[in-house]
C-alpha cells in the first residue's frame, strides 16, 4: 500500500520567507510525528499529533515553527521568517496506535523534505 | 531525559565480514529501543525493535540486536555483510512511560561495505 508521502521533496527559499511542508500519513494511522535531520543536530523530534491535537510540541525550536493536522490525516509544518539555521531535512512519520501499546508502535517515515534557506 | 550514544560515526567492513554497530542508551525508565536504517535520499526504515520479553531481537535483512540492561547497550549485528547493507544506521529510544513513541536518536553510523 501507499506509504507516507511528503511534499515538496526539495524547497529552496530566501531568508525571511515563510514555507509550508506537507505530510500525508498512511491511511488510518492516528499518530503523526515531525522530526528534523540536520548536520549539526542529527535527528530531532519536533512535534507529535494524536488525531488532530498535538499533545507534545516540545521539540519545536521557536515560535516561528507551527504545525497543524486536519481531518486526522494531512499535516502541515509551517516555518515563518525562515533563517539559515532552519536548513535541514524535515521528516514525517506515522504510526497506528493500538490500545495499550504505548510507545512501541512502529513509525513509518516519509522520504523527507530538504529545505535550503539562502 | 533519555539519550543514545552510537560509538563510531563510520564503520567499514568487507563483504562477508561481521557487522557490529554499537549503541548505548541512558533512560530513567525501562526503554523501548529501535534500530532504523536510512538509504540515501530515503526516509528511515525500521530494522528491529525491543519492547519487552526476549532480549535477543531479530529483524529484517539478517540483522539482530541484544538488549543488555546491565551494560545499557543495544548493539546491532549481522553475521555476514552484503554490499546492499551500505547505509546509515540509527539507534533510537522511546519512553515506556508515555503512551506514544517520541523517539530520541543517536547520531548515526555510516556503514561502508567493501568488495
Amino acid at each position: 500500500g501507499a506509504g507516507v508521502s511528503q511534499s515538496p521533496s526539495n524547497k529552496v527559499t530566501e531568508k525571511g520567507k515563510d514555507v509550508e511542508l506537507r505530510c500525508d500519513p498512511i491511511s488510518g494511522h492516528t499518530a503523526l510525528y515531525w522530526y528534523r535531520q540536520s548536520l549539526g543536530q542529527g535527528l530531532e523530534f519536533l512535534i507529535y499529533f494524536q488525531g488532530n491535537s498535538a499533545p507534545d510540541k516540545s521539540g519545536l525550536p521557536s515560535d516561528r515553527f507551527s504545525a497543524e493536522r486536519t481531518g486526522g490525516s494531512v499535516s502541515t509544518l509551517t516555518i515563518q521568517r525562515t533563517q539559515q539555521e532552519d536548513s535541514a531535512v524535515y521528516l514525517c512519520a506515522s504510526s497506528l496506535v493500538l490500545v495499550g501499546t504505548g510507545g512501541t508502535d512502529t513509525q513509518y517515515f516519509g522520504p523527507g523534505t530538504r529545505l535550503t534557506v539562502l | 531525559a533519555q539519550s543514545v550514544t552510537q560509538l563510531g560515526s563510520h564503520v567499514s567492513v568487507s563483504e562477508g565480514a561481521l557487522v557490529l554497530l554499537r549503541c548505548n542508551y541512558s533512560s530513567s525508565v525501562p526503554p523501548y529501543l529501535f534500530w532504523y536504517v536510512q538509504y540515501p535520499n530515503q526516509g528511515l526504515q525500521l530494522l528491529l525493535k525491543y519492547t519487552t520479553g526476549a532480549t535477543l531481537v531479530k529483524g529484517i535483512n539478517g540483522f539482530e540486536a541484544e538488549f543488555k540492561k546491565s551494560e545499557t547497550s543495544f548493539h546491532l549485528t549481522k553475521p555476514s555483510a552484503h554490499m546492499s547493507d551500505a547505509a546509515e544506521y540509527f539507534c533510537a529510544v522511546s519512553d515506556s512511560g508515555t503512551s506514544y513513541g517520541k523517539l530520541t536518536f543517536g547520531q548515526g553510523t555510516i556503514l561502508t561495505v567493501h568488495p
